[in-house]
């Protein structure tokens, strides 16, 4: 069974530019998330879509920050525009059947914004 | 609110040495659930095993173990007879019910095992 897909791996833009990242979740998992890594720390929680529904996204700055999903599969997180301080990790996770279920996730986008 | 230590930010071992990983978690929530990631060079979180708070049960998977104890609020990972494969690092974290599905997470402990 293939995992959580992400892309691009990495990416580098300048500031003032917009980034998108791409996330295809594991076959049937119906709920998704967005993370954000900083260098040295643990994942923390953008937004989290059950299907198309965005049901947690209090983390997301809705100032540069928007996701979507929705045919509730792919899902797509812009920044537009990018900031120096962006420049991170950008991880995908998907579960099966909700928030009590184990989240798996994709292998991330790395981003430099110069 | 959730709050998940690992106080050892780096372990550096000898290929073949025992590792005990801490994991010290913080909860008011009577519900809730624990995990340990593994984050090699690739940059992917792999899962490794969850723990719900309901099961105090250790778990004993090949050369991984874990140790759960509420009175102690801790997860411990061990590996034992370590390998150069197991150079990453490894993330504890903590769900609950009333956070939704949000994950909390460690800051992370990179283990570098040394042939």
């Amino acid at each position: 069974e293939a995992g959580v897909v992400q892309s691009p791996r990495y990416k580098i833009i300048e500031k003032k530019q917009p980034v998108a990242f791409w996330c295809n979740p594991i076959s049937g998992h119906n709920t998704l998330y967005w993370y954000l890594q900083n260098l040295g720390q643990g994942p923390e929680l953008l937004i989290r879509y059950e299907n198309e529904e965005a049901v947690d996204d209090s983390q997301l700055p809705k100032d540069r920050f928007s996701a979507e999903r929705l045919k509730g599969v792919d899902s797509t997180l812009k920044i537009q525009p990018a900031e120096l301080g962006d420049s991170a990790v950008y991880l995908c996770a998907s579960s099966a059947g909700g928030r009590r279920d184990t989240q798996y996730f994709g292998p991330g986008t790395r981003l430099t914004v110069l | 609110a959730q709050k998940v230590t690992q106080a050892q930010t780096e372990i550096s071992v000898v290929e073949k040495e025992d590792v005990t990983l801490d994991c010290v978690y913080e909860t008011r929530d009577t519900t809730y659930y624990l995990f340990w990631y593994k984050q090699p060079p690739s940059g992917e979180l792999v899962f490794l095993i969850r723990r719900n708070s309901f099961d105090e049960q250790n778990e004993i998977s090949g050369r991984y173990s874990w140790n759960f104890q509420k009175s102690t609020s801790s997860f411990n990972f061990t590996i034992t007879a370590s390998q150069v494969v197991d150079s990453a690092v490894y993330f504890c974290a903590q769900g609950a019910e009333t956070s939704g599905s949000r994950l909390t997470f460690g800051e992370g402990t990179q283990l570098t095992v040394n042939p």
